[in-house]
Parts: C-alpha cells; structure tokens; sequence
C-alpha cells in the first residue's frame, strides 16, 4: 500500500532555533499533502494544505511566518518551525493524497523545544 | 464549518465484550467518513471508510460502522474486542474526496485480559 515516510521520527531543539520535518510519498505521487499537528490527549488539528508547487494553505491561526512549509516535488513536502519556542512542541503528522481517497498518514515527528 | 464529535472519551471493556464509539458529525451536504486507529507508538491506520452506497462498511480486524444519514452519525462497532484493540480510535470526515480530514477528539479504547 501507499507508505508516507516522515523524518526525523523525534527532534528536541533549543528556543530560537528552527527544525525542519520532511514529509515524502514513497511510492506514489502526492500532488497534496497536509500538515497537522497533535497535542497530547488532544485530537488532530489541519495546519495546512500544501500543493505541489504553490504556496501553502494556512488554517486560521496557524502562523504562516512560523510554519513554513514547502512542496518542491511530487512527493517531497517539508515543514519549517522557525525561533521554535516551548509551546511549539508537539508531535507534527503529515498526510498526503493518493488519487482521491483515503489520505495515507506518515509516523509523525515528535518536536519538543527546550 | 464542518466538525466531529466524539462522544467516548476513554472506554474500559473486557476481552470479548461489545463495542460501540459513537461518532457524529456537523456538515449539510455529502460527506466521506473514516474511522482511524492509533496504536501506542504507531502511526495512524485507516480502519474502514464510507464514501456512498451501503451505510453498513466493514473494515479491518473485525470493525464496522454504521452511516445513519439522519443522525449524522457514523458509529464504529466490533462484536467482541481483543486486547490487541488497545488504541486511540477517530472518527473523520472531509467534505469532498482528497481534501483535509477533520479529526474528532478521539477515544481511547482499554481491553483488559
């Protein structure tokens, strides 16, 4: 079946630094990819909608400036946390679309700044 | 805006027990519906989908659900559970086919032995 490949797996920074998640459709071309983002015991929340080669779509209060995200080829899309704070960590989960449907879900990154 | 409910916070059955997770959702027009399953340390896993026809879909590992179109709900059922079921289960929904899924809270399922 369709596999989405996320990395890293687990990242810890320090305050001010930026961490980079890449997300990668391995065996199929994902034209769309969304980023979202899970806090414990909470469900998850859409940050964006990438597409392949244009600009993100940004969910009302996801910071565009702090979250950059870019979808460069079909099956590569990556997610920038910019002067990550404390707050920012959280366990990042990207999907992608195969065709139409069902949207096939990478293992997710686990950010925690420090 | 569309939205899911969950109803269940945290369940608590035994091996071989019944399970029903109430599902609902907030949208007027046509609606895909999944369930995902999380297990601890893993990723997520479709269990099952609706996209039209028969409202009873059957999924994986025993699981299905039910689309009630005048309910707006899409419970998910397993006839008698396993410990292996121990996850966190959501319910979701897009509007139209390849769009974003909107995730419910979530369930977290415990099956004792």
């Amino acid at each position: 079946g369709a596999v989405v490949s996320q990395h890293p797996s687990r990242v810890i920074c320090k305050s001010g630094t930026s961490v980079k998640i890449e997300c990668r459709s391995l065996d199929f071309q994902a034209t769309t990819m969304f980023w979202y983002r899970q806090f414990p015991k909470q469900s998850l929340m859409l940050m964006a909608t990438s597409n392949e080669g244009s600009k993100a779509t940004y969910e009302q209060g996801v910071e565009k400036d702090k979250f950059l995200i870019n979808h460069a080829s079909l099956t590569l899309s990556t997610l920038t946390v910019t002067s990550a704070h404390p707050e920012d960590s959280s366990f990042y989960i990207c999907s992608a679309r195969d065709g139409v449907s069902p949207l096939h879900f990478g293992n997710g990154t686990r950010l925690t700044v420090t | 805006a569309q939205s899911v409910s969950q109803h269940n916070h945290h369940v608590i059955l035994s091996e071989a027990a019944s399970l029903e997770l109430g599902c609902n959702y907030s949208y007027g027009g046509t609606v895909n519906l999944f369930w995902y399953v999380q297990y601890p340390g893993q990723h997520l896993q479709l269990l099952l989908k609706y996209f039209s026809g028969d409202p009873l879909v059957k999924g994986i590992k025993g699981f299905e659900a039910e689309f009630i179109k005048s309910k707006f709900s899409f419970n998910l059922r397993k006839p008698s559970v396993q410990w292996s079921d121990t996850a966190e289960y959501f319910c979701a929904v897009n509007a139209q086919a390849g769009t974003a899924l909107i995730f419910g809270k979530g369930t977290t399922l415990s099956v004792s032995s």
